[in-house]
């Protein structure tokens, strides 16, 4: 069936390093990709997000990449910080409502 | 405006129990979602609503659950009859046009 799914369940990174969470998708039909991190106890935030006609986004600290054409979203944290080490989901919208992947842990290490 | 605010933030019942969490948008959203989510997995859509009208609803919500969003703002999601299976953390989102936000959930257990 169609999906969203991530390709590492677990990274672990060291601070300062960058870090790239990388995610298939298989509906070529959705229009608009969303990420978000989850910590313990928490609900997902938003971190940014990108619609089909883009093929990169920008945020502070934080880069999205569409590629359409292998169906791929990643997203990419410079100079990861502790703080940032929590669950990232990317969630694909279809008519309306989020799909989403099992996620990716990030664990950073001093 | 203090985001999406779902309540209790804890439930546990006893099989069998009706419980009901309630979800407090973002006040000029329009859309409101629930979502359910077990350990270790994404968020799965639930039912969702725009305005007082319930759009959607997904095949994994049984006829023992029913959601309201009776006058298009806060929203009720209960359970009847809960069964271990049921025990999850229970989402509610909520957006006006772009990406939904949202709330911290109600960790419902069902023993």
């Amino acid at each position: 069936g169609e999906s969203v799914g991530l390709h590492l369940p677990t990274l672990s990174v060291q601070e300062g390093d960058n870090s790239i969470i990388n995610c298939a998708y298989s509906n070529s039909a959705s229009d608009y990709f969303i990420w978000y991190k989850q910590e313990s106890g928490k609900g997902p935030q938003f971190i940014i997000d990108i619609r089909s006609n883009m093929d990169k986004r920008q945020g502070q600290r934080v880069t999205v990449l569409l590629n359409k054409t292998v169906k791929h979203l990643s997203l990419q944290i410079a100079a990861t910080q502790p703080g940032d080490s929590a669950v990232y989901f990317c969630a694909e919208s279809r008519t309306d409502k989020l799909i989403f992947g099992t996620g990716t842990r990030l664990q950073v290490f001093p | 405006d203090t985001g999406v605010s779902q309540n209790p933030r804890h439930k546990i019942t006893k099989r069998g129990q009706n419980v009901t969490f309630r979800c407090d948008p973002i006040s000029e959203h329009n859309r409101l979602y629930w979502y359910r989510q077990t350990l270790g997995q994404g968020p799965e859509f639930l039912t969702y609503f725009q305005n007082e009208a319930q759009l959607e609803k997904s095949r994994l919500l049984s006829d023992r659950f029913s959601a309201e969003r009776p006058k298009g703002s806060f929203s009720t999601l209960e359970i009847q009859r809960t069964e271990q299976g049921d025990s999850a953390m229970y989402l509610c989102a909520s957006s006006l046009m772009e990406a939904p936000t949202f709330g911290s959930g109600t960790r419902l257990t069902v023993v």
